[in-house]
């Protein structure tokens, strides 16, 4: 199976930072690689796919780089309704696998 | 929108099978080209993914859940389903379902989820 690795598991940050999480894939991957936004008792939200590509009705606030074995998540202005977990996962090859979750949180 | 909505019993006893359905509404199951699928968390832990049922009926397992896990289809009711067999307390947890599609590209996505449905075993 392919080991995702996410950093941070947790981070706080405030309204209008700027925050960045990374996923590391055991091997590569090409790209890949989605993230997705989950809050509690919500169903989990699509945001980035193939590493870089916007899921429709994502702001553009949220951008997404990398290919290979390293990836990033970009949040350029943190606005309240961003506080939330987010996790990346691989579509590369199965099982398909999550890395473990990065939880931002206010500051 | 497509939505999907987990349902199914919420206590299952040590051995005996866990079975849940997702319903879907907003678009039929068996149309376009989708996969179909199941994900589970335990609490304080990570995702892992159960598995998948194309439109076709074509499946793919975890090869750890594999021995246990059986996914369907119920085109006539626009659900699909998951049973796992002989369950114990480690398959405790928030079962999601959730709809994987792919572009012109050929680049996956899930872009559908239910809320997920929380599953305990115990006697």
């Amino acid at each position: 199976d392919i080991q995702m690795t996410q950093s941070p598991s947790s981070l706080s940050a405030s309204v209008g930072d700027r925050i960045t999480i990374t996923c590391r894939a055991s091997q590569g991957i090409k790209n890949d690689l989605g993230w997705y936004q989950h809050k509690p008792g919500k169903a989990p939200k699509g945001l980035i796919y193939a590493a870089s590509n916007l899921q429709s009705g994502v702001p553009s606030r949220f951008s997404g780089s990398g290919s290979g074995t390293e990836f990033t998540l970009t949040i350029s202005s943190l606005q309240p309704e961003d506080f939330a977990t987010y996790f990346c996962l691989q579509h590369n090859s199965y099982p398909r696998t999550f890395g473990q979750g990065t939880k931002v949180e206010i500051k | 929108q497509v939505q999907l909505q987990e349902s199914g019993p919420g206590l299952v006893k040590p051995s005996q099978t866990l079975s849940l359905t997702c319903t879907v509404s907003g678009g039929s199951i068996s149309s376009g080209s989708y996969y179909w699928s199941w994900i589970r968390q335990p609490a304080g832990k990570g995702l892992e993914w159960i598995g998948r049922v194309y439109t076709n009926g074509g499946t793919n397992y975890n090869p750890s859940l594999k021995s246990r896990v059986t996914i369907s289809l119920d085109t006539s009711k626009n659900q699909f389903s998951l049973n796992l067999s002989s369950v114990t307390a480690a398959d405790t947890a928030v079962y999601y379902c959730a709809r994987e599609g792919w572009d012109l590209l050929g680049a996956y996505y899930f872009d559908s989820w239910g809320q997920g449905t929380l599953v305990t075993v115990s006697s």
